[in-house]
């Protein structure tokens, strides 16, 4: 029973560029959740998506961050024209309909050049 | 909204020695509590978790947890710890009915020397 799948585990980008990080909930999981772990930080909140809606997005950045969950494929967190301050840890959770606990994936390192 | 503390940012033991990290969190409504454990650059495992019930809760690796509510903290001890359990241990808490996000505190690095 395969967990919470992310990809790449890591991304190298240049300043400017896009950056696009996958997460595939675990079976059965139909709400995801997104986190970054900022270096010698704990983990804080982005946003809580349900199948084709965005429930709660209260942590993302107003600006350049987006994150989508479709019908059929991952969760993808996009963010566009990455800076030095977006290098983190980006986590993926997923959980069933109502119930907690939330299942990590291995996270995504993400640089900055 | 919640804020979670964890008071040791890092705490080194020796080996087959006993543990508690600390961990208090401020909330106005009734919360879930968490443990969770990230070794080097891997994700967040779950170790344990308070939902209901029994205020001491077991979790994997011999890992435990008291719940006091007067105190507003969920210590998580080990009475005996093993080298392998050098990690980063994270308390986390969630609102029982209302956002859906895990609030963290920032972690306590485990150390163990042998």
């Amino acid at each position: 029973n395969a967990g919470v799948m992310q990809n790449p585990r890591h991304l190298v980008r240049r300043r400017g560029q896009e950056a696009r990080l996958r997460c595939s909930p675990m079976k059965g999981h139909s709400h995801v959740y997104w986190y970054r772990q900022l270096p010698e930080e704990g983990l804080k909140f982005m946003v809580y998506l349900q199948k084709e809606n965005i429930i709660d997005e209260s942590g993302m950045p107003k600006e350049r961050f987006s994150a989508e969950f479709p019908k059929e494929g991952p969760s993808i967190l996009r963010i566009q024209q990455v800076v030095r301050g977006d290098s983190a840890a980006y986590f993926c959770a997923s959980s069933p309909p109502g119930h907690q606990p939330q299942h990590f994936g291995d996270g995504t390192r993400l640089s900055i050049l | 909204a919640q804020s979670v503390t964890q008071l040791d940012s890092q705490v080194p033991v020796f080996e087959e020695a006993p543990v508690e990290l600390r961990c208090n969190y401020s909330s106005s409504v009734s919360v879930y509590l968490f443990w969770y454990v990230q070794y080097p650059n891997q994700g967040l495992q779950l170790l344990l978790k308070y939902l209901s019930g029994s205020t001491l809760v077991k979790g994997i690796n011999g890992f435990e947890a008291e719940f006091n509510k007067s105190q507003t903290s969920f210590h998580l001890r080990k009475p005996s710890v093993h080298i392998s359990d050098t990690a980063e241990y994270f308390c986390a808490v969630i609102e029982v009915q209302g956002a859906q996000k895990l609030v963290f505190g920032q972690g306590t690095r485990l150390t163990i020397n042998p």
